[in-house]
This record gives C-alpha cells, sequence and structure tokens, in this order.
C-alpha cells in the first residue's frame, strides 16, 4: 500500500518534444504528490507539486495531470530541451506538521538529444 | 525554495576510520529530516528517520550502530559512517521536512569513497 509505481524506467525525447513520466499510488491518506529533477552528483531538487484538490498545476514548461479516481498522477515537460536531461522521481506524502515519511518513485532518466 | 546545506560533498577515508556527514536546513526548521543512500543509477533508499530531540528510526536492514545519526537541533542533523569499509562507499543524501508545512528538500548530497 506505500508503493509509488513510476514509468518508464528510461525516456529519450528529442529537443522540442514533449516527456511524459507516469506514476501510480496506492495509499489513499496521501495527499501531496511532488515531482524532484536529480542531475548526476546532486541531490534532487523539488520541481514541481499538487494537492489532490485540482487536477492539474502548470509551472513554465513543467505540467502536473493528477486523477485521484485512478490514483496517477504525471509530469509533462513541453518543448523538452537538453538541459532537462537528469532523472525525475515522482513521490506521495501527507502535508503538515508530523514526521509523514516520503515514499518515492524508482525514477526516469530523461535523455533530450538536441 | 528552502535550502539544505550538506557538508562534505565529497570525503575519501580508511577502511575502519569514522566519517561525519552534516545536514543543515539554513532558513527553515525542521522537525524532521531523512537520511538517503543512493547507489549508481538507482532511486533513494530511506536509511533512517531521524527527529529532533530524540532517537532516530532505522529502517530494516540498516545498521544502526555502523550509522549513527544525531539530530540535536531544529536546523542540524549529522550523519556519521563508524568504521567505514569500501562497501560503505556511496551517495549520502539527506532531507530535511518544513516543520509547519511538511514539504521535504534535499541537501546536494555527499559522495563516500573508503579505500
Amino acid at each position: 500500500q506505500q508503493q509509488v509505481k513510476q514509468s518508464p524506467q528510461s525516456l529519450i525525447v528529442q529537443k522540442g518534444g514533449i516527456s511524459i513520466i507516469n506514476c501510480a499510488y496506492e495509499n489513499t491518506a496521501f495527499d501531496y504528490f511532488p515531482w524532484y529533477q536529480q542531475f548526476p552528483g546532486k541531490g534532487p531538487a523539488l520541481l514541481i507539486a499538487i494537492r489532490p484538490d485540482v487536477s492539474e498545476k502548470k509551472e513554465g514548461r513543467f505540467t502536473i495531470s493528477f486523477n485521484k479516481s485512478a490514483k496517477q498522477f504525471s509530469l509533462h515537460i513541453m518543448d523538452s530541451q537538453p538541459g532537462d536531461s537528469a532523472t525525475y522521481f515522482c513521490a506521495a506524502s501527507k502535508l503538515g506538521p508530523g514526521t509523514y515519511k516520503y515514499i518515492f518513485g524508482t525514477g526516469t532518466r530523461l535523455k533530450v538529444l538536441a | 525554495g528552502a535550502v539544505v546545506s550538506q557538508h562534505p560533498s565529497r570525503v575519501i577515508c580508511k577502511s575502519g576510520t569514522s566519517v561525519k556527514i552534516e545536514c543543515r536546513s539554513l532558513d527553515f526548521q525542521a522537525t524532521t529530516m531523512f537520511w538517503y543512500r543512493q547507489f549508481p543509477k538507482k532511486s533513494l533508499m530511506l536509511m533512517a528517520t531521524s527527529n529532533e530531540g530524540s532517537k532516530a528510526t532505522y529502517e530494516q536492514g540498516v545498521e544502526k550502530d555502523k550509522f549513527l545519526i544525531n539530530h540535536a537541533s531544529l536546523t542540524l542533523s549529522t550523519l556519521t559512517v563508524t568504521s567505514a569499509h569500501p562497501e560503505d562507499s556511496s551517495f549520502y543524501i539527506c532531507s530535511a521536512r518544513v516543520r509547519n508545512t511538511g514539504e521535504l528538500f534535499f541537501g546536494e548530497g555527499s559522495r563516500l569513497t573508503v579505500l
């Protein structure tokens, strides 16, 4: 019940294309779904996050789509650039004070070809 | 976003010695910090949950006597790898949960190499 399943494991996209990464969760108690971007040799950086009260959130070229009934959420990177080449992790947790763990997906290695 | 500082970023030590890694939340209070280990091209493996003022909670299979975690204040947690061996060589990353909101921010990671 605590798993977050992420796909695909790796993704190659042409410059200017759309990158799509999908995640599915099981625990309906989760109320916070962030995406992290990690470059080699660096810690993950918070990219964008969504709460279940909205179905979509957009920040620049990055959009999260959220389907509460299907317990799925996805990251869309529009106009993908070589600089977007990184590993992306989805996660799920509960917000608010407390010690709730973050459950991470297994990661997607994105390569954007110039 | 909030800033988490992790130090050192790289450390090389001899087998049998101990190494301390510091994790500081610079502009927020973190009642909870998490320590992860990451193998090349793999996901984040949670090692332990560190709560300010109390003992850390270790994940199954993580040796608490080898990986000592201290969370002495709302802004500082430390991981000490004791009697390090080459198999402890890895990328260690801390993260801090913002006290009031619960958002999670990561440090830059520490690359440990044990010779």
